[in-house]
């Protein structure tokens, strides 16, 4: 049971490039979500998904889209980077519940916008 | 939206004591919370969750305490070890909404 993978782990990129960061699960989670993380902050919300076909906007959705054609993944997609966007990059998964939302997240993917 | 603040708050704490990390939310709706932790280099691992009808919940060598009064949540680990050493999160949701909220974190430092 691999849980959450994301690739690549670290990625440079310059300024305008676009790249798809992947998010696979094998939990046959309904949920799932990403999140960037900077330094000295808490992890902020960019997009989720509440199952295959639906994909809801979150704190920090501006310069990035995501599609949700499976249950197992929810690739991220940066249009056109800017170095603003440079972070490390977390994907998670969970069950869906009124009362509950354990997420699980990957390992990561650091990014470098130049 | 709400949100903790934007300094990571450190803790030292000697190898075997016992230590408490606090997070303090801003919203009185959130009535569910969750502590993860996170290892240098790794994602985020749950630790313990807490729904807002409790007030205690336990786990190994893990304890979350809930004041809604004061919307504080705080993280007991008992007798620390150095595996302990890492970044934890408070996080909070809202019945009927999907989202989780997180808190800026706290770093935990063991010393041997």
């Amino acid at each position: 049971n691999a849980g959450v993978t994301q690739t690549p782990k670290f990625q440079v990129l310059k300024t305008g490039q676009s790249m798809t960061l992947q998010c696979a699960q094998d939990m046959n989670h309904e949920y799932m979500s990403w999140y960037r993380q900077d330094p000295g902050m808490g992890l902020r919300l960019i997009h989720y998904s509440v199952g295959a076909g639906i994909t809801d906007q979150g704190e920090v959705p501006n310069g990035y889209n995501v599609s949700r054609s499976t249950t197992e993944d929810f690739p991220l997609r940066l249009l056109s980077a800017a170095p603003s966007q440079t972070s490390v990059y977390f994907c998670a998964s969970g069950t869906r519940g009124l009362n509950e939302n354990i997420q699980y997240f990957g390992a990561g993917t650091r990014l470098s916008v130049l | 939206g709400e949100s903790v603040g934007l300094h990571l708050p450190t803790l030292s704490v000697q190898e075997g004591d016992n230590s408490i990390i606090n997070c303090a939310y801003s919203n009185s709706a959130s009535d569910y919370f969750i502590w993860y932790k996170q290892e240098s280099g790794k994602g985020p691992q749950f630790i313990i969750d807490i729904r807002s009808n409790m007030d205690k919940r336990q786990g190994q060598r893990v304890t979350v305490l809930l004041n809604k009064t004061v919307k504080h949540l705080s993280l007991q680990i008992a007798a620390t070890q150095p595996g302990d050493s890492a970044v934890y999160f408070c996080a909070e949701k809202v019945v009927g909404n999907e989202k989780l909220t997180f808190g800026t974190g706290t770093r935990l430092t063991i010393i041997p």
